[in-house]
């Protein structure tokens, strides 16, 4: 079971790069989200989509653009790549197009980025 | 806005001990309910253990439970009998029902380690 795939793993860019952040997933999910993860601080919600075609900001949007490709994928894309976007990226999805308190959240693996 | 917090900078415990780990939050929706998930080195995201917030028992999930004080507004994570592959970050998250409260919030999570 494949579940949430991120691609790539790991990412080195220099400031002023763009690069996508790959994330599909094959449990016909409806809602995906991005998540962001630095040292002491958790992980925080960078953009949402609760179906496709619709996308919402989360906690931390500046410096980040999403698409929601179709019902299976959904990239960020980094314009300009600053230092303090070095972090963990986290994809993840989930079933409902509705709201469920015990909703769970799949998760991808991950991708390193540094920013030098 | 909702709010999780997690204060214990890092846990050890001996194997085959139980160990306690805590968290409390902070919302003002009527409904909602916690989670915790568990972050091996490797880095994934591996979901424990859910609580609703009108649940009337506590959770529990092998050798997981979920110490539910309501009036406390504190969702403590319970392992019994710890394993070494326990040693782990483990996250604290709430969802409530209201606007962006609705998106999943987490804690800045405990490292656990435990010793043979």
């Amino acid at each position: 079971n494949a579940g949430v795939t991120q691609t790539p793993k790991f990412q080195v860019l220099k400031t002023g790069q763009s690069m996508t952040l790959q994330c599909a997933q094959d449990m016909n999910h409806n809602s995906m989200y991005w998540y962001r993860q630095d040292p002491g601080m958790g992980l925080r919600l960078i953009y949402y989509s609760a179906s496709e075609g619709t996308t919402d900001k989360g906690e931390v949007p500046n410096g980040y653009n999403v698409s929601r490709l179709n019902k299976r994928e959904f990239s960020l894309r980094l314009e300009s790549a600053a230092p303090s976007q070095t972090s963990v990226y986290f994809c993840a999805s989930s079933e409902a197009g509705r709201l469920n308190l015990n909703e769970k959240l799949f998760f991808g693996s991950g991708t390193q980025l540094s920013v030098l | 806005a909702q709010k999780i917090t997690q204060t214990q900078p890092g846990m050890f415990v001996q194997e085959k001990e139980a160990v306690t780990l805590d968290c409390t939050y902070d919302t003002s929706d009527p409904s909602y309910g916690l989670f915790w998930y568990k972050q091996p080195s490797s880095g994934e995201m591996i979901f424990l253990i859910y609580q609703g917030s009108y649940d009337q028992q506590n959770a529990t999930e092998g050798r997981y439970s979920l110490n539910f004080q309501k009036a406390r507004k504190s969702a403590n994570l319970v392992i019994s009998a710890s394993q070494l592959g326990d040693s782990a970050m483990y996250f604290c998250a709430m969802r409530g029902t209201i606007g962006a409260n609705s998106k999943l919030t987490f804690g800045k999570g405990i490292t656990l380690s435990v010793r043979p």
